[in-house]
C-alpha cells in the first residue's frame, strides 16, 4: 500500500500520560499535515510541514503538543500530560507540493480515560 | 477568519432521486474549494475541487462567489453514494478548513 499510513490505529491511555503518534506520508510528498477530528465535527487543522520545516501551527496546538518531521520523511505528533479533551481522531495527510491534493491516512483514534 | 457551513447533518434520499449537498463559506479572498468524501470504514478522500471543474462519479459542484456557495449535486443518486461528505476551503493552497459534514443516505 503506497498511501499515507499512521500508527498506532488506536490508542487508549490514562489522563496525564504522554502519547506519540507516527505518520508515514506518501513517498516524495513534501508537505505533511496533521488534523484532529472530534465527534460530529470535520477535521480541524493542527500543523503542517514543508519537508522538515514546521511552517504553521494552529491555536489548537497547545504547549502540550509537539510535532516533528526529522529528515523530511515521517512525522511524529506527541501529546504530553494528556487530558480527556484530547480524545479524538488524529489525521495525517500529505501532498506532493503546495498546490496538490492532500491525501489522508486512516487516522489514529485516541481515547483518554 | 474563514468558515465553512454545511447546514444539513443528514440528507436521506431514494435511489434515483437528485441530490444537493449544501456548502456555504465565508472568506474575504479568492478561495480554493473542495469536496471530500468518507465512505464507511474508509479514509477521507478527495471527491472534487472547483478549480479542476471535473465531474467525479456523476457529482458536480459550481462555485458561486455571489452567494458564497459550493453546493454538490448529482442528478440521480446511487446506493453506493451513501457516505459522509465534507466541504473544505483552502487559503493559498495550504491548510484546509472543513465543514462539519453531511451524511448522505441513499435508500433503495
Amino acid at each position: 500500500d503506497t498511501g499515507v499510513s499512521q500508527n498506532p490505529r488506536h490508542k487508549i491511555t490514562k489522563r496525564g500520560q504522554n502519547v506519540t503518534f507516527r505518520c508515514d506520508p506518501i513517498s516524495e510528498h513534501n508537505r505533511l499535515y496533521w488534523y484532529r477530528q472530534t465527534l460530529g465535527q470535520g477535521p480541524e487543522f493542527l500543523t503542517y510541514f514543508q519537508n522538515e520545516a514546521q511552517l504553521e501551527k494552529s491555536r489548537l496546538l497547545s504547549d502540550r503538543f509537539s510535532a516533528e518531521r526529522p529528515k523530511g520523511s515521517f512525522s511524529t505528533l506527541e501529546i504530553q500530560r494528556t487530558e480527556q479533551g484530547d480524545s479524538a481522531m488524529y489525521l495525517c495527510a500529505s501532498s506532493l507540493s503546495w498546490a496538490d491534493t492532500q491525501y489522508f491516512g486512516p487516522g489514529t483514534r485516541l481515547t483518554v480515560l | 477568519a474563514q468558515r465553512v457551513t454545511q447546514p444539513e447533518k443528514l440528507l436521506s434520499v431514494f435511489k434515483g432521486a437528485p441530490v444537493e449537498l449544501k456548502c456555504n463559506y465565508s472568506y474575504s479572498g479568492s478561495p480554493e474549494l473542495f469536496w471530500y468524501v468518507q465512505y464507511s470504514r474508509q479514509r477521507l478522500q478527495l471527491l472534487l475541487r472547483h478549480i479542476s471543474r471535473e465531474s467525479i462519479k456523476g457529482f458536480t459542484a459550481d462555485l458561486n462567489k455571489g452567494e458564497t456557495s459550493f453546493h454538490l449535486k448529482k442528478p440521480f443518486a446511487q446506493e453506493e453514494d451513501s457516505a459522509m461528505y465534507y466541504c473544505a476551503l483552502s487559503e493559498g493552497y495550504s491548510t484546509l478548513t472543513f465543514g462539519k459534514g453531511t451524511m448522505l443516505l441513499v435508500s433503495p
